[in-house]
């Protein structure tokens, strides 16, 4: 299957920083990529989705001036969590989606801890 | 409101036995189904996908779809511990939408 990496794979920030995670697929081009968040044990929240050379487009109830997306190319979106506050701590993962196939594959995840 | 459903379980099942995980979903229009794994604290990784009504059949691993019935399965031959996850079913709707369900906890006894 297709590799999206994700970094890092963990970060600890405090209340008040912004923090930048990055997406990448490593062997495919993506024109779309999803940012999800998952509390523990609780299901996949899709947050928004990347679309390369234009806005993304955000879920209800996610804020787009705390949560910034740029899909700047079709290798890499990226995703900057704007003055982090500790209810902001969660497990994000990114995916890329193949357009030929719908198949969806994550990245490894982010693990976010706001201090 | 588009939706796909599951079984949050947990399901438990003995090592070797088959396990069934089962998934609805709501939108008619739906084209591609997909089958996610998902272990504590990792990401999902995609496991099965199937688009056509029928038996889609990868190792121990074989996709059901019923598309007049909206129905989506997953079946597990000669389940293994190391196969105790979370699975997560998941429907495309139009585009590049994918609607994921809550996942169904599986645990396979040794």
């Amino acid at each position: 299957g297709a590799v999206v990496s994700q970094h890092p794979s963990r970060v600890i920030c405090k209340s008040g920083t912004s923090v930048k995670i990055e997406c990448r697929s490593l062997d495919f081009q993506a024109t779309t990529m999803f940012w999800y968040r998952q509390f523990p044990k609780q299901s996949l929240m899709l947050m928004a989705t990347s679309n390369e050379g234009s806005k993304a487009t955000y879920e209800q109830g996610v804020e787009k001036d705390k949560f910034l997306i740029n899909h700047a190319s079709l290798t890499l979106s990226t995703l900057t969590v704007t003055s982090a506050h500790p209810e902001d701590s969660s497990f994000y993962i990114c995916s890329a989606i193949l357009s030929s196939s719908y198949e969806q594959y994550f990245g490894p995840g982010t693990r976010l801890t706001v201090t | 409101q588009k939706e796909v459903e599951q079984n949050s379980g947990p399901l438990s099942v003995p090592e070797g036995a088959i396990a069934s995980l089962n998934c609805t979903y709501s939108d008619r229009g739906s084209q591609s189904f997909f089958w996610y794994r998902q272990y504590s604290g990792k990401s999902p990784e995609l496991i099965m996908f199937i688009y056509s009504n029928g038996d889609k059949e990868d190792g121990r691993f074989t996709a059901q779809l019923n598309k007049a019935s909206q129905y989506v399965s997953l079946l597990i031959r000669d389940s293994q511990p190391s196969d105790s996850a979370t699975y997560l079913c998941a429907a495309t709707t139009g585009g590049f939408k994918t609607i994921f369900g809550a996942g169904t906890r599986l645990f396979v006894k040794a």
